[in-house]
């Protein structure tokens, strides 16, 4: 099956710095990606559609400037929180899109704001 | 607006009894349905999909689910369960055209006893 890589897994950092994520398709190419938010015993919440070679699309009520997404290889995708506070954190999911209709997920970053 | 309502949160079953969760899903067009499991601290994996075609699905790891349009229900089936089968399991509906616009279920927790 394809494999979708995160890193880093887990990350801890202090209120007001930038954290960046990768989100890696190990064996296809995946022109867009996505970017989910978790929070404890919740369901996955769509938080952006990363586009290789253009703008990401961010789903209503997401701050563009507080996740900032760059997809600049058609197997990688970054999600940098900028000037990350305690309410950041939480668990990051991305994934590739193979097909139209088939997305394969990350095994997650585990974000700690302190 | 595409929904998916999970009833049980949580369910508790003995390890080789049967097991079944409740998927109930709003969608206004011919919806694409998936079922995925995550274990603790963990990405997504997909159990099964139904697009079209023969309403009772295959997956992995034993399960299998029924499309039911009369009731809008895919629930999730499983005749024996076992110990590693304790995880979180999410049901989504999403169109055909962008597996990443799935709306998820929030979840039910699948507790094992040996």
């Amino acid at each position: 099956g394809a494999v979708v890589s995160q890193h880093p897994s887990r990350v801890i950092c202090k209120s007001g710095t930038s954290v960046k994520i990768e989100c890696r398709s190990l064996d296809f190419q995946a022109t867009t990606m996505f970017w989910y938010r978790q929070f404890p015993k919740k369901s996955l919440m769509l938080m952006a559609t990363s586009n290789e070679g253009s703008k990401a699309t961010y789903e209503q009520g997401v701050e563009k400037d507080k996740f900032l997404i760059n997809h600049a290889s058609l197997t990688l995708s970054t999600l940098t929180v900028t000037s990350a506070h305690p309410e950041d954190s939480s668990f990051y999911i991305c994934s590739a899109r193979r097909t139209a209709n088939e997305q394969f997920f990350g095994p997650g970053t585990r974000l700690t704001v302190l | 607006a595409q929904s998916v309502t999970q009833p049980d949160i949580h369910i508790t079953v003995s390890e080789g009894a049967s097991l079944e969760l409740r998927c109930n899903y709003s969608y206004g067009a011919t919806p694409y349905l998936f079922w995925y499991v995550q274990s603790p601290g963990q990405g997504l994996q997909l159990l099964l999909k139904y697009f079209s075609g023969d309403t009772l699905v295959q997956g992995i790891k034993g399960f299998e689910a029924e499309f039911k349009r009369s009731q809008s229900s895919f629930n999730l089936r499983k005749p024996s369960v076992h110990w590693s089968d304790a995880a979180e399991y999410f049901c989504a509906v999403g169109p055909n055209t962008n597996a990443g616009k799935s709306t998820f279920g929030d979840g039910t927790t699948l507790t094992v006893k040996p």
